[in-house]
């Protein structure tokens, strides 16, 4: 049980262009999902926090205009990169989050803006 | 920002050998957690430690937590070259939503 997944795994688009990433809770239903950005060889950065029916809230640095976040259920949470840019490259990670302390990830998806 | 810090940032083992990566953090926690990532992929949990205990155990792994010091290990015994990861500890920061803030990670090798 508690699994995440997430869609596309890997994505190369354009720049300019926009992207977006789902994330599904699979059987169970999250409140809360989270949103993480990962550098190669780097740790976990928070960018945000996603509350169904809610508008997310972004940690500091993160533009919430570059990254739109939308949590349509308790099972789906979408990230929209806008606009992307090279910079933007990396590896996104969702996870979601039961009524338990425990979150569950997903298994990412790499970005690749050219 | 990071919460934490960790170490070491690389661990090179021999099979069968065990292997130790510390974590530090900076304010106070409800919990921390210890995940572990394979190259590329997602992350998995392997053990949450509430501030209120001391140690924990999960078939080859330990953990202790020592809120004075505000840090914790991971032991892994009897490594196993399957072991090869990315080993990530976590702490819940501040407000409702159980944010967590992850450390640099220690890169653990296991070699057969």
């Amino acid at each position: 049980g508690a699994v995440v997944s997430q869609h596309p795994s890997w994505v190369i688009c354009k720049s300019g262009t926009s992207v977006k990433i789902e994330c599904r809770s699979l059987d169970f239903q999250a409140t809360t999902m989270f949103w993480y950005r990962q550098f190669p060889k780097q740790s976990l950065m928070l960018m945000a926090t996603s509350n169904e029916g809610s508008k997310a809230t972004y940690e500091q640095g993160v533009e919430k205009d570059k990254f739109l976040i939308n949590h349509a259920s308790l099972t789906l949470s979408t990230l929209t990169v806008t606009s992307a840019h090279p910079e933007d490259s990396s590896f996104y990670i969702c996870s979601a989050q039961p009524t338990t302390d425990t979150q569950y990830f997903g298994p990412g998806t790499r970005l690749t803006v050219l | 920002s990071q919460q934490g810090e960790e170490d070491p940032q690389a661990l090179s083992i021999q099979e069968g050998e065990n292997a130790t990566m510390n974590c530090s953090y900076k304010t106070s926690i409800n919990n921390l957690q210890w995940y572990r990532q394979n190259s590329g992929r997602g992350l998995v949990h392997l053990i949450l430690i509430r501030s209120n205990e001391r140690e924990k155990h999960s078939g080859r792994l330990r953990v202790t937590l020592d809120t004075s010091k505000k840090s914790s290990s991971l032991l892994i015994t009897a490594s196993r070259a399957a072991d090869t990861a990315s080993y990530f500890c976590a702490t819940d920061g501040s407000g409702g939503y159980n944010k967590l803030i992850f450390g640099a990670g220690t890169r653990l090798a296991v070699h057969p």
